[in-house]
Formats: C-alpha cells, sequence, structure tokens
C-alpha cells in the first residue's frame, strides 16, 4: 500500500519558470490537500479537494492552481515561479468519514527552491 | 485571528519525561491534532482530542482542556529516536486545520 506519493523529492526552478508537482493516493481518500512549509513556521493550506471535480482555496492560494479530474490524483501547479515559493510542499489526503481516527497521510514532500 | 502557540524547542534527556504545551484561540473547535515530524521527513499522526481529558496511547499521552484552550503532549520514557518536532494542530469550525509552527524536541543521552 503506497499511501501518498508526491513527486519530484527535488527541483530547483528559475525565477519565472513553471512546474507542476504531482500527488496520487491509493487508499480512496475523497479530501486532498497541498501544504507549504517554511523553515521554523507552521503547515499552511495552499488548495483542497473534498472529491473528484471540486477543489478550493486555503490560505495561501496565490501563484499555485489546482485540478482533481479523479480520486487519486490531486496536482499543483506553478505558472510563474517566484523566490518567495521557495519551500517544502506537502500532499496529504484523508477520508471524510475518519479524519478524526487516523488523521492526514502525507506524502514525502517536495522541496523546491526558487532561483 | 486564529493562532496556536508552542514553545519553539525544548530539551530532554533520555530516559526521562517532557511535556510540549499547545495554546490555541480559533474560531471554533473540532478536535485537536499532535503530530511528530522528523527532520526532512512528512509529519506523522499521533493523536487527537476532542474531549476534555487525557488520552494515552503508549509512552505517549495527550491532554486537552477545551474551556482553557489548552493540550499538552506528555513523552515518557524517552528515546533518542524521538529527536523531531511536534506540531499542534486545530480543526476549525469550518472543519480546517489550523496548524502550530511546533516544537523541536532534542534529546540528550
Amino acid at each position: 500500500n503506497a499511501g501518498v506519493t508526491q513527486t519530484p523529492k527535488f527541483r530547483i526552478l528559475k525565477i519565472g519558470q513553471s512546474m507542476t508537482l504531482q500527488c496520487t493516493q491509493d487508499m480512496n481518500h475523497n479530501y486532498m490537500y497541498w501544504y507549504r512549509q517554511d523553515p521554523g513556521m507552521g503547515l499552511k493550506l495552499i488548495y483542497y479537494s473534498v472529491g473528484a471535480g471540486i477543489t478550493d482555496k486555503g490560505e495561501v492560494p496565490n501563484g499555485y492552481n489546482v485540478s482533481r479530474s479523479t480520486t487519486e490524483d490531486f496536482p499543483l501547479r506553478l505558472e510563474l515561479a517566484a523566490p518567495s515559493q521557495t519551500s517544502v510542499y506537502f500532499c496529504a489526503s484523508s477520508s471524510a468519514s475518519e479524519p478524526t481516527n487516523y488523521g492526514y497521510t502525507f506524502g514525502s514532500g517536495t522541496r523546491l527552491t526558487v532561483v | 485571528g486564529q493562532n496556536i502557540d508552542q514553545p519553539t524547542e525544548m530539551t530532554a534527556t533520555e530516559g526521562a519525561i517532557v511535556q510540549i504545551n499547545c495554546t490555541y484561540q480559533t474560531s471554533g473547535f473540532n478536535g485537536l491534532f499532535w503530530y511528530q515530524q522528523h527532520a526532512g521527513e512528512a509529519p506523522t499522526f499521533l493523536s487527537y482530542n476532542v474531549l476534555d481529558g487525557l488520552e494515552e496511547k503508549g509512552r505517549f499521552s495527550s491532554f486537552l482542556s477545551r474551556s482553557k484552550g489548552y493540550s499538552y503532549l506528555l513523552l515518557k520514557e524517552l528515546q533518542m529516536k524521538d529527536s523531531a518536532s511536534y506540531l499542534c494542530a486545530v480543526t476549525d469550525s469550518n472543519y480546517q486545520l489550523i496548524w502550530g509552527a511546533g516544537t523541536k524536541l532534542i534529546i540528550k543521552p
């Protein structure tokens, strides 16, 4: 059981470049999330989805876009990379019926540097 | 605004007990989580409290007082592998998770 799989693990982007961070889960979870974590800071919610075809903005959505065409996949798109987007990005998922017992399952993270 | 406060860093000795505190001010409350995060890794779920009182899970226990907006994570019989950051997170009235910045726990032999 793979859980939540994120790719790539590391990436260096130049200012203005674009990229997509991939996230796939095989637990049939309805809820999926994208967070960023800056050093010494708490996790900040970028976007979330409550099911295929439904997405919504979190606390810090500017500069990002998402889509949810299937239950399994929730890619995060950066269109014009800026140095302020240098961070560690985590994808997470949860079952709508039991988020309290098991919490969120996180992917291993993507460390992104924009230069 | 919504706010979660935790100490930035704590140091403890192997074999001892440590208590990590978390205070919160959020718009509504639907539960509090504790996560463990080793350096360079993803957070992993430790505990969940929604009612007042103590929840015990092996060496780890978590306490909640909703009236005081307060929780703590208690770690007993500390091991070197417990060196990690411990994140407190609260689910608000919209069922969104609000995260604290985490407490870095350093275990010394």
